[in-house]
């Protein structure tokens, strides 16, 4: 399975735009990229997933490198709510269908 | 529609007894998944469910762990002879989606101590 790499904090002030990478260098053509959240003492929350497209939800934006080798989770404007452990996920289309979770990156919101 | 739904939420237990738990899935997802997680660690996948039919188990789900979907619905997970290493959060997930955009929804977990 193809791996991702996250950093293991991040801190941003509220209200501010916050900015998440991942970077997942050996990514197939066909694997789609999907981000999750968990809240604490939550189970993970479906957040947004995209295949070479930027993608806008309610919730988020993912930007997309050309070359699919890394993304970003984009919370445009971010609440004490979205303090959070924040999941990188790469799903095979046409494979299995298990979420392979790695430590992800735990975002801090500082009032 | 409820999201998924566990039960219990908590469950302490000694070393050597049989633990069950359930879960609820949303209705009509016809995927059902189960994954374990320990304090500071992401969930890891233990097995998942297409209707009533057990598709795939990771190596961590040794011979005393066993999980069944009658009729595609509820599902069960039932740990024999607890150890204390079985002390996890054991989450479910639902989905019903095309693969690779299958969006899984999960609980809020059962949490097990095994003393």
């Amino acid at each position: 399975d193809a791996k991702t790499t996250q950093p293991n904090s991040m801190e941003s002030n509220e209200e501010e735009p916050v900015h998440l990478p991942c970077n997942h260098s050996t990514i197939s053509g066909t694997d789609y990229i999907h981000w999750y959240r968990q809240l604490p003492s939550q189970g993970p929350e479906y957040v947004i997933h995209g295949l070479t497209s930027n993608v806008n939800n309610r919730m988020a934006s993912l930007a997309i490198a050309e070359d699919r080798k890394s993304s970003t989770l984009i919370l445009h404007r971010a609440t004490l709510r979205d303090a959070a452990v924040y999941y990188c996920i790469l799903i095979l289309n046409f494979g299995n269908e298990k979420l392979t979770f790695g430590t992800g990156t735990r975002l801090t919101i500082i009032p | 529609d409820t999201g998924v739904s566990q039960d219990p939420r908590h469950k302490i237990t000694k070393r050597g007894q049989n633990v069950t738990f359930r879960c609820d899935p949303i209705s009509e997802h016809n995927r059902l998944y189960w994954y374990r997680q320990t304090l500071g660690q992401g969930p890891e996948f233990l097995t998942y469910f297409q209707n009533e039919a057990q598709l795939e188990k990771s190596r961590l789900l040794s011979d005393r762990f066993s999980a069944e979907r009658p009729k595609g619905s509820f599902s069960t997970l039932e740990i024999q002879r607890t150890e204390q290493g079985d002390s996890a959060m054991y989450l479910c997930a639902s989905s019903h989606g095309t693969p690779g955009e299958n969006i899984q929804y999960f609980g809020a977990g059962t949490r097990l101590s095994v003393l």
